[in-house]
Parts: structure tokens; sequence; C-alpha cells
């Protein structure tokens, strides 16, 4: 089973609507969660951390469930510039990051 | 200021060379990582340096690949005898302290081709 799971979409949606991408990871020890977005033959940058009380940047949520073991992304009113691969990173210990595939979003006018 | 490099940006090679990758990363960021991200996979971790020292190698594939970083700055990733299924995007990133919290800046990649 893999480390990090994410649903690899494609999510399109038309601007202004509200989308939701779910992650699941594998191992219960799992201690930092984070999310980040990918363009198009580009870098990863990171979007957000994710904490256990769930935790809001402008229009973008995250939300960390241990108990279920996933970690969710909300983005309210989307934006065409929103459009991008949006990877699901989780780390177990040390220094050992698991990337998920990622989520594929496009935003059409 | 400047961000991580990483050199060449594209490099194709015959199956069976060997081939170096280089990663400068952020100035003062003790921590470095190598990852490779094969055409519709996620990332995949090779390896990571705290200062000089490699505490954790078990991503590296196999034994042809080797990493060095020197003077806690630059780092190199080895390839020797390349295969097909090397072909891939190496990418580097560096972190300020190398605690998990730390975020990861990313270098552009090199995208490998192995022919």
């Amino acid at each position: 089973r893999k480390e990090v799971e994410q649903d690899p979409g494609p999510f399109n949606v038309p601007e202004g609507a509200t989308v939701a991408f779910n992650c699941t990871y594998s191992n219960s020890a799992s201690q930092s969660f984070f999310w980040y977005r990918q363009d198009c033959r580009k870098e990863p940058k990171l979007l957000m951390s994710v904490y256990s009380s769930g935790n809001e940047d402008g229009r973008f949520t995250a939300q960390l469930n241990r108990a279920s073991q996933y970690i969710s992304l909300l983005i309210r009113d989307s934006k065409l510039s929103d459009s991008a691969t949006y990877l699901c990173v989780v780390n177990r210990w040390g220094n050992q990051f698991y990337f998920g595939t990622g989520t594929s979003l496009t935003v059409i006018p | 200021g400047a961000g991580v490099s990483q050199s060449p940006s594209n490099k194709v090679t015959e199956k069976g060379k060997d081939v170096e990758l280089r990663c400068d990363p952020i100035s003062g960021h003790t921590a470095l990582y190598w990852y490779r991200q094969s055409l519709g996979q996620g990332l995949e971790f090779l390896i990571y340096f705290q200062g000089n020292s490699a505490p954790d190698k078990s991503g590296l594939p196999s034994d042809r690949f080797s990493a060095e970083r020197t003077g806690g700055s630059v780092s190199t990733l080895t390839i020797q005898r390349t295969q097909q299924e090397d072909s891939a995007v190496y990418l580097c990133a560096s972190s300020l302290v190398g605690l998990p919290s730390n975020e990861q800046f990313f270098g552009p990649g090199t995208r490998l081709t192995v022919l």
C-alpha cells in the first residue's frame, strides 16, 4: 500500500466554484502534513502546512483527521490561477517525506 | 535572494553512461533533499543531507546511485551505468534547519533522458 494516496482527478471546475481534495496516508505515526502546488513542468511549492486544529489561508482551508488518516484541502471561489496539480505530503519520521501523485485541477472560465 | 539552482536543466545520455547532476541550495540551508519524479508518478525520495552527512540513504534505488555534499553547500547526485528506467526529472530541495516542519524549497529540476 502506498504511503500517501490521492485521487488524481482531473477536477474541472468553473470559476467561483468550491472544490475539495482528499488525501489518505497509511502510517498512523505520521507527524507532519503539507499541501504543495505544482504547476505544469515547474517545481513544487509549499501551499500550506496542515495542523491538527485545521488552518485557513485566504480561500484555502486545510483539515487533518488523524483518526481516519486523511487530510483535505478546500478551495473556495476558485480562480483561473488555481489551475495546477496539488500534492499531498506526509512526513513520518526523520526527514523522509512522502509525496502523493497529485490531484490535477483545472479552473474553467 | 537566489533560490535553489540545479544543473544541467536537461541531460540526454546513452544507456550505460554515467551522469552527474548538481544542486546549489539556498545559502544557509543546512538540509538538502534529492527526489525524482517520473511521468505520472509522485515525487520519490532519494536521499537527505544534514550538513555534509547523509543520515538517510534509504531511498536510493540501487548501488548505481550515489550522492555527496561538500562544504555544507553544493550536492552532486551521480548515476552510474544509466538505464532507461532512470529517465525522470530529478529535483533537489533545501530547508533551513532540517526539521520536518520546515518548508522545503525546490529547484527547477534536471530532466534526464536515457536513450
